[in-house]
């Protein structure tokens, strides 16, 4: 069990570029989830997959925002056209079974748009 | 809509004093509440969590919390803070029962420092 991952730690983008951000989950877990956490605020759910299937997305997810989750493996999360309001920390988690008792979380991805 | 507020975003306690750190819920139906902790440059960690039967639950590090649901809190304590336990602190709440079981509501956090 070597934890979530997230790649990269850092990512520092001019407004208007496109970024990517990549998670891998614990190998057996079948959920995995997309948060959102800015400067003074918890976390705030974004979307989750079930194996391949992307089942919901907050309003939150802007159509600037998609997330794939090809063969039920990482996970990726793309932001086109980015603004300065995307600068924010990108969490991924996954979990095993059917609920979210246990979510195990990535140390996340910092976003600076400038 | 499910809601948490923590009061206090800042606590500061002596090594050796009580922990408490307060969390209020809002949820339509019986919810599954947790707390979650957050190390500096660390992904957050479960603590504790209450789903169903009894309301006082223990978690790891010496932490503890007791569901209320007259007064629908979920304060978080300890009975000793140690140097180690100084982080980040989130409470979060699950309409699980509600059929919304992939997504977690955090509050804002309370950031626990402990003096030596």
């Amino acid at each position: 069990d070597t934890g979530v991952s997230q790649d990269p730690r850092h990512k520092i983008t001019k407004r208007g570029q496109n970024v990517t951000f990549r998670c891998d989950p614990i190998s057996e877990h079948n959920r995995l989830y997309w948060y959102r956490q800015t400067l003074g605020q918890g976390p705030e759910f974004l979307t989750y997959f079930q194996n391949e299937a992307q089942l919901e997305k907050s309003r939150l997810l802007s159509d600037r925002f998609s997330a794939e989750r090809p063969k039920g493996s990482f996970s990726t999360l793309e932001i086109q056209r980015t603004e300065q309001g995307d600068s924010a920390m990108y969490l991924c988690a996954s979990s095993q079974g059917q609920g979210i008792e246990k979510l195990f979380f990535g140390s996340g991805t910092q976003l600076s748009v400038l | 809509a499910q809601s948490v507020t923590q009061l206090g975003s800042h606590v500061s306690v002596s090594e050796g004093a009580l922990v408490l750190l307060r969390c209020n819920y809002s949820s339509s139906v019986p919810p599954y509440l947790f707390w979650y902790v957050q190390y500096p440059n660390q992904g957050l960690q479960l603590l504790l969590k209450y789903t169903t039967g009894a309301t006082l639950v223990k978690g790891i590090n010496g932490f503890e919390a007791e569901f209320k649901k007259s007064e629908t809190s979920f304060h978080l304590t300890k009975p000793s803070a140690h140097m180690s336990d100084a982080a980040e602190y989130f409470c979060a709440v699950s309409d699980l029962r509600g059929g919304s079981n992939y997504k977690l509501t955090f509050g804002k956090g309370t950031l626990l420092t402990v003096n030596p």
